[in-house]
Formats: C-alpha cells, structure tokens, sequence
C-alpha cells in the first residue's frame, strides 16, 4: 500500500496562478481531509469529504475548492494565487466506521506551496 | 483562548531524561484526544490516543483530565530519535464528523 500521496511536494506559483494539488489513497478510505499549516501555527482544516461525491468547508474554505468524484482522489483547487497562501499542504484520510467517533488520520508527505 | 494550547518549547533535555508535555483544550464537550508527532518538515504521525483512564505505551504515557480540561504526554527514557514537535489533538465532534483541531506542537530536542 502507498498509503496517502500527495503531488507535487514542491510548486512557486506567481500571484494570480492557478494550481491543483493532487491526493489519491489506496486504502479505502471514507473521510479524507485537506489541511495547511503555517510556521508556528497548527494545521487548519481547508475542506473535507465523507465519501465520494460529499464535500464540506472546514476552517479555511476561502481560495480553494475540492472535489471527490471517486473514493481514492481529493483533489485541492487553488483560484487565483495570493501570497497568503504560501504554506505547507497536507492531505489526509481516515476511516470511520458508523457510530465511531474518531479515526487515525493518515498523512501524505506534504506539498510545499509558495506564491510570489 | 485558543481552542488547543499547548506550550511550544523548544524543550531541550539530556539523552535518558524525563519530559512532560502539557496540552489544555477549550471545548468541554470534546470527545477523544490524541498526540501525534511531526519530525522536521514531514508530515504528522499517530503517536497515541487518549483515554480517560490514562494509557500507557512502552515509555510514552498518557493522560487526560477532563476537569481541567488537559491532557499530558510523559516520555521516560529519552532518546536522540524522540526529537520531534509533539502535537496535541482534540476531536470536537461536531454531528458525525469528526473536527479535529490542532494545536501549535510542543518541539522536543534530546540531546547526548
């Protein structure tokens, strides 16, 4: 199993760019997550999806969008590039069962963004 | 009050000390708690959960007190591979989603 990967790890779009990261899965899971984490800040929930077809915001929808057309695939749409959006991109997924109320989430290696 | 708090060090500690880690969260009605550990530029793994009555793996401990609202994480036995940036995770639970909110990490360096 690859597990969670994420492509490109590393990508320097100028201001007004538009990029898609990639993310796939292999191990079946439901729930998969797209999180950014700035120096010194925690990681900050960007969309989210329950299963194929069904997405959601989290923290910091804003400048991105998502889609789940299968179960591997969660891909992340940058709009339009800022430089506020210079960060470090992790996907995730987990499995949760019904009536479970949590899962491990598993990480892909992250994805460098940088926008000047 | 940020809703995960945890105190970002450095701590630095000699090969073979004890250190504890201390986390408090904000949302009383959080449901499960977790650590997870991040080394240098990768991205975070699965440590341990939480459980109220405390739990234990090998050298790493972990507690939870709801009353408080803290959860803590005792490493025995330094070792140098235990350097890392230690992050505290809080499951708030909202309506069969799981929202998981991090907090900024705890950053250990073991030393020789």
């Amino acid at each position: 199993n690859a597990g969670v990967t994420q492509t490109p790890k590393f990508r320097i779009l100028k201001i007004g760019q538009s990029m898609t990261l990639q993310c796939t899965q292999d191990m079946n899971h439901n729930y998969m997550y797209w999180y950014r984490q700035d120096p010194g800040m925690g990681l900050k929930l960007i969309y989210y999806s329950v299963g194929a077809g069904i997405t959601d915001k989290g923290e910091v929808p804003n400048g991105y969008n998502v889609s789940r057309s299968t179960t591997e695939d969660f891909p992340l749409r940058l709009e339009l590039a800022a430089p506020s959006q210079t960060s470090v991109y992790f996907c995730a997924s987990s499995y949760l069962r019904p009536g479970t109320p949590t899962g491990e989430l598993f990480f892909g290696e992250g994805s460098r963004l940088t926008v000047l | 009050r940020k809703e995960v708090e945890q105190d970002p060090g450095p701590f630095n500690v000699p090969e073979g000390a004890t250190v504890a880690f201390n986390c408090t969260y904000s949302n009383s009605a959080s449901q499960s708690f977790f650590w997870y550990r991040q080394d240098c530029r990768k991205e975070p793994k699965l440590l341990m959960s939480v459980y109220s009555s405390g739990n234990e793996d090998g050298r790493f401990t972990a507690q939870l007190n709801r009353a408080s609202q803290y959860i803590s994480l005792l490493i025995r036995d330094s070792k140098l591979s235990d350097s890392a940036t230690y992050l505290c995770v809080v499951n708030e639970m909202n309506t069969g989603f799981q929202k998981l909110v991090f907090g900024t990490g705890t950053r250990l360096l073991v030393s020789p």
